[in-house]
């Protein structure tokens, strides 16, 4: 087996720059995936193929990939981007899949 | 527009069997691989199976092989994940999802929840 570790929390101003890590081997030869979770609600993907934004998502969402260790980046923090995020990714084979822990964003 | 909603969550005992059912519409059901995703109360997200667009491929997390199969109806538009010898730590929310490789899971369902206990 194999893991993704993410810091358990974030916490952030509005307007400022949110920083999540995601560390993991498998981040070398796969690529990664965003999800944001809000209490109550089911993930919602923000972010694909390591960098690349689905529709819908904002702009101030971006990810990045340096090898094992997966960013996302959250430009301008509004309120409404309170919630769990967890990376995603898989092994070699494309046989087994993994989240990372989760990392708590709080806006203060 | 996608839509996902699964079914047949409750109370279970341990050691017994429940089967879920995940209900597609929205898009052509058979193109696209399906996950099955857990979360434990006030715990993350772990990733349970993975079904191929025809069923003909699938593979699970270790925590589950053994115990729990995936299948899928196509002509039904309909994801199943049959659970036996249950267990306590099989407590969660049980989420259905449409994965595409290299794209992630786009759309998920809203869960049902799964309470194993006596």
């Amino acid at each position: 087996s194999y893991d993704l570790t993410q810091p358990p929390s974030v916490s952030v101003s509005p307007g400022q720059t949110a920083t999540i890590t995601c560390s993991g081997d498998v981040l070398a030869k796969q690529y990664g995936y965003w999800y944001q979770q809000k209490p109550g609600q089911a993930p919602v993907l923000v972010i694909y193929r390591d960098t690349e934004r689905p529709s819908g998502i904002p702009e101030r969402f971006s990810g990045s990939n340096s090898g094992t260790k997966f960013t996302l980046t959250i430009s301008g923090v509004q309120p409404e981007d309170e919630a769990d995020y967890y990376c995603q990714s898989a092994d070699s084979t494309a046989t087994s899949y993994v989240f990372g822990g989760g990392t708590r964003v709080t806006v203060l | 527009q996608v839509h996902l909603v699964e079914s047949g969550g409750g109370v279970v005992q341990p050691g017994k069997s429940l089967r879920l059912s995940c209900t597609a519409s929205g898009f052509t059901f058979n193109n696209d691989a399906m996950f099955w995703v857990r979360q434990a109360p006030g715990k993350g997200l772990e990733w349970v199976a993975v079904i191929s667009y025809d069923g003909s491929i699938i593979y699970y997390a270790d925590s589950v092989m053994g115990r729990f199969t995936s299948s899928r109806d196509n002509s039904k538009n309909t994801l199943y994940l049959q659970m036996n010898s249950l267990r306590a730590e099989d407590t969660a929310v049980y989420f259905c999802a449409r994965v595409k490789y290299s794209y992630g899971a786009d759309f998920w369902g809203q869960g049902t929840l799964v309470t194993v206990s006596s």
